[in-house]
């Protein structure tokens, strides 16, 4: 199946803990991404990756950060998570960026900070 | 400030009827636009996207763009069940092809 995978569904933790989370794309792009979903459902762009280069990062705290491994792998690591922090994560995979292409989303994983 | 501006925040249109979603860039650097629909428990699925002038139809869907007015819709013609979803409308960044979401329309179809 060719798709974006990501893990864990849902991950519940307290303030301060760290987190990671992981994305991967059995589509054969070149570009991912990480989105935030609040709970008022509006979504923002964090980061975006072209061939395990950062290649936006749009004013995210510096408690995240993203790692590439590959251009099939995109993961998220927060450092010590804040309530604000609760929200459903989406990662999406594209071909490379400049041509407008079709983004793919995960299922995303909710993050809840108590 | 948003970069782009949907509306209604959410819409109710009997099985069968016409639905019709709107959406405004206040940025004119945004000359593609995409309708991404979310169903519950899901990640964004792209319906179509628009560049030019004028309609473009797939379907049941149907999208307009007026650049002078940056001024996008979405228009869904015999709107089923399964069409009860969050639509958004997004804007593309050209150089990263990056998505500015609107802040979404609930659209309910009754049975």
């Amino acid at each position: 199946e060719t798709a974006v995978f990501q893990t864990p569904n849902y991950h519940v933790t307290q303030v301060g803990n760290e987190v990671s989370f992981n994305c991967k794309q059995t589509l054969g792009h070149d570009t991912m991404y990480w989105y935030k979903q609040d709970s008022k459902k509006l979504l923002k762009i964090m980061f975006s990756y072209n061939n395990k280069q950062l290649i936006v990062n749009e004013t995210v705290p510096r408690r995240f950060s993203p790692q590439s491994s590959d251009k099939a792998h995109l993961n998220l690591r927060i450092k010590s998570v804040e309530p604000e922090d609760s929200a459903v994560y989406l990662c999406a995979s594209s071909y490379r960026p400049g041509n407008y292409a079709e983004q793919f989303f995960g299922p995303g994983t909710r993050l809840t900070v108590l | 400030q948003q970069k782009v501006q949907q509306s209604p925040e959410s819409l109710s249109v009997p099985e069968g009827g016409m639905a019709s979603l709107n959406c405004t860039s206040s940025d004119r650097n945004f000359q593609y636009f995409w309708w991404y629909r979310q169903h519950s428990g899901e990640g964004p699925k792209a319906l179509m996207s628009i560049f030019s002038d004028g309609d473009k139809k797939e379907g049941r869907f149907t999208a307009h763009l007026n650049k002078a007015s940056l001024h996008v819709s979405l228009h869904i013609r015999d709107s089923q069940p399964s069409d009860s979803a969050l639509y958004f409308c997004a804007a593309v960044m050209s150089n990263y092809n990056v998505l500015y979401f609107g802040s979404g329309t609930k659209l309910t179809v009754e049975p």
